[in-house]
């Protein structure tokens, strides 16, 4: 049972916006900033969004991030099929004093 | 661009200890960041085991806290992790990657990963 809970599958058209949520505490999400990673099957994951809402360079502006009391969401607009991963999303954890990650969800492009 | 590469063995015994070094390149450990370790069994999620920081201060997973320890070698610009008395649970693919902290706690580097497998 991950500390915080994304639905475990996601699916959109080519061209459609889809968000993927995350729900937590008020010991992880509720206090401190969230981070989505993105991952293809056999490869590391890779830092999508930091800090809520942040992109590292390089990342597409088609990705956003968003948090509200004690839960955040990636949205992801104009879908193409090269953003078929899983994503995760992940926070520190004030309680466990560690961090503590999503059970992940599985994007498939239709 | 900073670098991350794990090594150890990739099959240990049960009740064995498991370790793992990660090499960093093209960044000092001496210089900042904290260094974790996380590790992902094989079709699921990630699970967050410890990290490190240049001074030897750690965090671990509550869960796994009385069988791991992480280490820095500044010396070499490498930390290691040992996790004991392993079982067939901790099966995984190991990453080792930079933590930004700073009331941020992303991990912005990654290693490639390296499949530990436990059988006898």
């Amino acid at each position: 049972q991950s500390a915080l809970t994304q639905p475990p599958s996601a699916s959109g058209t080519p061209g459609q916006r889809v968000t993927i949520s995350c729900s937590g505490s008020s010991s992880n999400i509720g206090s401190n900033t969230v981070n989505w990673y993105q991952q293809f099957p056999g490869t590391a994951p890779k830092l999508l969004i930091y800090s809520n809402n942040q992109r590292p360079s390089g990342v597409p502006d088609r990705f956003s991030g968003s948090k509200s009391d004690t839960s955040a969401s990636l949205a992801i607009s104009g879908l193409q099929s090269e953003d078929e991963a899983d994503y995760y999303c992940a926070a520190w954890d004030d309680s466990l004093n560690g961090v503590v990650f999503g059970g992940g969800t599985k994007l498939t492009v239709l | 661009q900073v670098q991350l590469q794990e090594s150890g063995p990739g099959l240990v015994k049960p009740s064995e200890t498991l370790s793992l070094t990660c090499a960093v390149s093209d960044y000092s450990i001496s210089s900042g960041f904290f260094w974790g370790w996380i590790r992902q069994p094989p079709g699921k999620g990630l699970e967050w085991i410890g990290n490190i920081y240049r001074s030897g201060s750690t965090d671990y997973n509550p869960s796994l806290k009385s069988r791991v320890t992480i280490s820095v070698d500044t010396s070499k610009n490498q930390f290691s992790l040992k996790l004991n008395s392993v079982t067939a649970a901790d099966t995984a693919v190991y990453f080792c990657a930079r933590m930004n902290g700073g009331n941020f706690y992303y991990f912005d580097y990654w290693g490639q990963g390296t499949l530990v497998t436990v059988s006898s």
